[in-house]
């Protein structure tokens, strides 16, 4: 069965407290997997596109990467604006219409 | 990134009365837009799939007469909540994929819709 799971569910940092997300994957014929960020109140955000196992995508603070089975999304230093829920999704097999959503990590970021 | 722009962002109506809510992709042509549903704490949950000119696919468990689909040209979709009730009360979100008819593309997302039925 094809599913997207996100480690972990929440996560608290001081700020400047480096870390990683996870989201695994077990699909047929992945396509792209996406990162995405969420404000409260708000759609998601998009951030990275990844492709292909060991393609990298950095902006500011995050780095997204990618393997077969997993991908991670490392925050460096964080600040309180990283505070946000952070979407994983996976485009995957025949259907280039189905996307699965991992069910997010909620990070909150203390000064 | 693309930009999806969803109109209202916030509704509040009374109990058997309708509401459309907005779609537009404003920087790119969307073959395809989604329509999802957020509960509090949770993920997305798509409701259904609309293609530009033809019949939306409804998700199983998705009511396919109270929330009507709407895909009349490639930069506006929109979903109407027919009859609301108090239980449709949440907050929809929709999505636009890129690429036009590319293989892969990403979804941009609308800034969302709260729903309030009184």
């Amino acid at each position: 069965e094809d599913q997207v799971t996100q480690s972990p569910e929440a996560l608290r940092l001081q700020e400047g407290e480096s870390s990683s997300l996870n989201c695994s994957y077990t699909v047929s014929g992945l396509r792209g997997l996406f990162w995405y960020r969420q404000d409260p109140g708000k759609g998601p955000e998009f951030l990275f596109t990844l492709y292909s196992a060991g393609e990298e995508k950095e902006k500011e603070r995050l780095k997204a990467t990618l393997t077969k089975k997993e991908s991670f999304l490392h925050i460096t230093a964080p600040k309180p604006e990283d505070s946000a829920t952070y979407l994983c999704a996976v485009q995957a097999g025949t259907n280039f219409n189905k996307f699965y959503f991992g069910s997010g990590t909620k990070l909150n970021v203390k000064p | 990134g693309a930009v999806v722009s969803q109109h209202p962002s916030r509704v509040i109506c009374k109990s058997g009365t309708s509401v459309k809510i907005e779609c537009r992709s404003l920087d790119f042509q969307a073959t395809t837009m989604f329509w999802y549903r957020q509960f509090p704490k949770q993920s997305l949950m798509l409701m259904a799939t609309s293609n530009e000119g033809s019949k939306a696919t409804y998700e199983q468990g998705v009511e396919k007469d109270k929330f009507l689909i709407n895909h009349a040209s490639l930069t506006l979709s929109t979903l109407t909540v027919t009859s609301a009730h108090p239980e449709d009360s949440s907050f929809y979100i929709c999505s636009a994929r890129s690429g036009g008819g590319a293989l892969t593309g990403e979804l941009f997302f609308g800034e969302g819709s709260r729903l309030t039925v009184l």
